[in-house]
């Protein structure tokens, strides 16, 4: 079965400081691998994806992430954090292959420092 | 514009009681979800559903069940509630073709007492 690890719970960056949060991901084959983001009390809306390809995803609000699969994992990376950018980040992964589910990880806060 | 949204937001019930949860899409979405979202944050698939097959988590007691009156909605309905099932459920919906970009709505968060 597919999975995800988010191994940090919470990070506090300064505003203008580059991010990098952790994801790896336990899966047989290629996945589909996602960025979701949670502002307080919203949904989740998608930052970006990977199918395949170029292992270097860029998304919305200045967000990238790059698969390895060396190492399993699809790190999110943005080279300066706004305070807006303080929310919940979720990775999730998919078998793909019609497969509709969506397995997430945990989950990691992000706090700004203004 | 609303592209998903649920009703309602917040919902405090007891023990016992049968509640219904809705859930709305204007995006022209044919597959639709229902997700649970713990006091952890954890979030996990409890149902998937389009106007062919309805596909249920293994984990869902069967006191919950999706109802689907038409290809825009998808509601919730969980009978004899208990404790266990507080919670924020967030529904979904993706394009026909591309289940993987999933749009959420708002979420509702469930306090049973």
């Amino acid at each position: 079965a597919q999975s995800v690890t988010q191994p940090d719970i919470h990070i506090t960056v300064s505003e203008g400081a580059s991010l990098e949060l952790r994801c790896n991901y336990s899966y047989g084959a290629t996945p589909y691998l996602f960025w979701y983001v949670q502002s307080p009390g919203q949904g989740l809306q998608l930052l970006l994806k990977y199918f395949s390809g170029d292992t270097l995803v860029q998304g919305i609000k200045g967000f990238e992430a790059e698969f390895k699969r060396s190492q399993s994992s699809f790190n999110l990376r943005k080279p300066s954090v706004h305070w807006s950018d303080a929310a919940e980040y979720f990775c999730a992964v998919s078998s793909g292959a019609g497969s509709y589910q969506l397995t997430f990880g945990k989950g990691t806060k992000l706090s700004v420092i203004p | 514009d609303t592209a998903v949204s649920q009703t309602p937001k917040y919902l405090v019930t007891q023990m016992g009681n049968d509640k219904s949860i809705k859930c709305e899409q204007n995006l022209g979405h044919d597959t639709m979800y229902w997700y649970k979202q713990d006091s952890k944050k954890f979030l996990k698939i409890m149902f998937s559903y389009n106007n062919k097959e309805l596909i249920i988590n293994e984990t869902v007691p069967n006191r919950f069940s999706p109802k689907s009156p038409d290809k825009a909605h998808l509601n919730l309905h969980i009978n004899s509630l208990e404790l266990g099932d507080s919670a924020v459920y967030f529904c979904a919906s993706s394009q026909a073709g591309n289940p993987y970009e999933q749009y959420f709505g708002p979420g509702t968060r469930l306090t049973v007492t």
